[in-house]
């Protein structure tokens, strides 16, 4: 079945690049997207790539995707404590589904 | 509003009885998505509904769960006889569901459920 897979937890320095990976299961995935949950709020989306592109670049943020891994990475340059957030990775399954890592949580140590 | 919103943002029930959540979505969309987040879990799809077709219910974990969208706008969904296991936050999203691509789904804040 359909699976997104992604790590948990992230600590980065302020200042620095975040990355967080995902991999998901299904090839036949037509996008890719990544969104933001913050504290108390609903899931924003942040960028989504089409599968037919290896990088797209969204000003701090630039994402990676490796279609013959199945691999993709979001990269936030100069991490800012308001980046501190859930991130999760999610893929377009069959039928307008979306599929949805169980997302990753950046904190940004002082 | 600008966005989707979603009624109430917290609800706190007995076990056994049953709760209503509702979602109003950006005017104009025409798809309406339901997704559960457990504790610990990612995001579950639940339901979908597009314009007047029938809604996809492959998401849905029972029996006890249902939902309706009245009027191509707002929509409920339904869980009948709470068990533990249904708490976790609800959220609603919609599209705009007129391009045969996927499309951004805007999420609403949700409803954190809680059966005692």
């Amino acid at each position: 079945g359909e699976d997104v897979e992604q790590s948990l937890f992230l600590s980065v320095r302020e200042g620095d690049s975040s990355v967080i990976n995902c991999t998901y299961t299904d090839s036949s995935s037509t996008y890719l997207y990544w969104y933001k949950q913050e504290p108390g709020a609903g899931l924003q989306l942040l960028t989504y790539i089409f599968s037919n592109m290896d990088m797209k670049q969204d000003q701090r943020l630039t994402v990676l995707l490796n279609k013959k891994d199945k691999h993709l990475s979001l990269r936030i340059a100069d991490t800012q404590t308001g980046d501190s957030a859930i991130y999760f990775c999610a893929e377009s399954g069959r039928d307008d589904k979306i599929i949805f890592g169980k997302g990753t949580r950046l904190h940004i140590l002082p | 509003g600008a966005g989707v919103s979603q009624s109430p943002s917290n609800k706190v029930t007995e076990k056994g009885k049953d709760v209503e959540l509702r979602c109003d979505p950006i005017s104009g969309h025409t798809a309406l998505y339901w997704y559960r987040q457990s504790l610990g879990q990612g995001l579950e799809f639940l339901i979908y509904f597009q314009g007047n077709s029938a809604p996809d219910k492959s998401g849905l974990p029972s029996d006890r769960f249902s939902a309706e969208r009245t009027g191509g706008s707002v929509s409920t969904l339904t869980i009948q006889r709470t068990q533990q296991e249904d708490s976790a936050v609800y959220l609603c999203a919609s599209s705009r569901g007129t391009s045969v691509y996927q499309e951004t789904q805007y999420f609403g804040p949700g409803t954190r459920l809680l059966v005692l």
